[in-house]
């Protein structure tokens, strides 16, 4: 089946660093999502991405649809305490009426 | 907005009991899912729903079975608990953008579940 490959897989990272993950496949995907986790709650949407190439933000987050449809990125500007949690990439094939998702970046951030 | 509501939030079951994990959610979405996330790990799939009446299987299935009589409710039911079945479990729901793509799905704060 379809697989999404999350990296790395934790980052432990000083406050104010900016941050990179990504999301590869093997498969090609026509919609891309990034979701937050926070601890005891379940996964909020954080960017969701239609087009390929296509570059959003959401604050200090920018996420980008990789041009040939099998990968994306998330990067988080000048971190703060409240980013922590795991990040999880989501990946959905157009018609398959379900989401594939990462394994998750778990991020911890050091005052 | 209360969204998507699970019950129970903490569940303890013995080895071959039977339970009921509720889903509910009050946005009028069509598709609804149900994941489970062991420790340190990703979601997986077990069951979800594109309609009321209307239910298939996902990654892993064995040992759960779901219903969807209406549009609001997805519960998964547990048959035979087993340790393997210990983890934290999320529904979700969306409301497809169009014809072939489920649109963002909304979780719930999830259930979690030990075996013992």
């Amino acid at each position: 089946g379809q697989q999404l490959n999350q990296s790395p897989q934790s980052m432990f990272i000083q406050e104010g660093e900016d941050v990179s993950m990504n999301c590869t496949s093997s498969s090609i995907f026509n919609t891309w999502l990034w979701y937050k986790q926070e601890p005891g709650e379940g996964p909020v949407l954080l960017i969701a991405l239609y087009k390929a190439g296509e570059l959003t933000s959401n604050g200090r987050l920018t996420a980008q649809f990789g041009i040939t449809r099998k990968d994306s990125f998330l990067n988080i500007s000048a971190s703060i305490p409240s980013d922590v949690g795991i990040y999880f990439c989501a990946g959905q094939v157009r018609g398959a009426q379900k989401l594939v998702f990462g394994q998750g970046t778990r991020l911890t951030i050091n005052p | 907005n209360a969204g998507v509501t699970q019950t129970p939030k903490f569940r303890i079951l013995k080895i071959g009991q039977s339970m009921t994990l509720q889903c509910t959610q009050d946005m009028n979405h069509n598709y609804m899912y149900w994941y489970r996330q062991d420790p340190g790990m990703g979601l997986k799939l077990i069951y979800y729903s594109v309609g009321a009446g209307i239910t298939d299987k996902g990654e892993v299935p064995n040992g759960y079975n779901v219903s969807r009589s209406t549009t609001e409710d997805f519960p998964l039911r547990l048959e035979l608990a087993a340790p393997s079945q210990t983890s934290v479990y999320f529904c979700a729901s969306s409301s497809p953008r169009d014809r072939g793509y489920t649109g963002e799905l909304f979780f719930g704060e999830g259930s979690r579940l030990t075996v013992l």
